[in-house]
């Protein structure tokens, strides 16, 4: 199957400075990426859609400003924490929308594949 | 608006026993409906999935059907494994226009399989 890889795996930062996580489509093109936050035993909190070569689409409640999403090619998108904060603390996941091969986009066909997810720590 | 509701974890089981994880959703018209695993430390992995009424998903022993008439979309499986031991994220999706359409999770059931 399609693989989601996202870089790095685990990170540790300073209160106050940025971290870039990458995600990327290995072998499809992802038109459509999807940012999620993970608190511990709790469910996926979808942050933001992100389309290639447009703006992302931030979910209610989460700061633009703070999470900077870059998605500059069919097979990357970025999620950039701006000024983290120890309360950025958390797993963050994201996930890549396959349409799947053959003639056009058949209804209910698509894919959503996972990366492996980032620990980020602030400290 | 669409939400998924799971039982409640975490799920201790004897390895071969049988497995339940409930799962009951909200959504107008015919979403499409999804089961996925994850294990410690990893991202998740779509274990089975239904797109109409009455559709059987299967992969790796466990099942799942989608009930229209009771909007659920139970995961089962006959004999449970230690290597099963995961979270498992019931979730649907609505179809919109374009690139509109969003996954919505349940919150997840943990399942521990012990010897």
């Amino acid at each position: 199957g399609a693989v989601v890889s996202q870089h790095p795996s685990w990170v540790i930062c300073k209160s106050g400075t940025s971290v870039k996580i990458e995600c990327r489509s290995l072998d499809f093109q992802a038109t459509t990426m999807f940012w999620y936050r993970q608190f511990p035993k709790q469910s996926l909190m979808l942050m933001a859609t992100s389309n290639e070569g447009s703006k992302a689409t931030y979910e209610q409640g989460v700061e633009k400003d703070k999470f900077l999403i870059n998605h500059a090619s069919l097979t990357l998108s970025t999620l950039t924490v701006t000024s983290a904060h120890p309360e950025d603390s958390s797993f963050y996941i994201c996930s890549a929308r396959d349409w799947g091969s053959g003639s056009g986009r058949a209804f209910g066909s698509y894919e959503q594949y996972f990366g492996p997810g980032t620990r980020l720590t602030v400290t | 608006g669409n939400s998924v509701t799971q039982m409640e974890g975490p799920v201790t089981l004897s390895e071969e026993a049988f497995l339940t994880i409930n799962c009951t959703y909200t959504a107008t018209g015919y979403p499409s409906l999804f089961w996925y695993v994850q294990y410690p430390g990893e991202g998740l992995q779509l274990l089975l999935k239904a797109t109409k009424a009455d559709d059987k998903g299967s992969n790796k022993g466990f099942e799942a059907t989608y009930r229209k008439e009771t909007t659920s979309f139970h995961l089962e499986k006959g004999s449970v494994q230690v290597s099963d031991s995961a979270v498992y994220f019931c979730a649907l999706i609505k179809w919109g226009t374009g690139t509109a359409s969003k996954l919505t999770f349940g919150t997840g059931t943990r399942l521990q399989v012990t010897l």
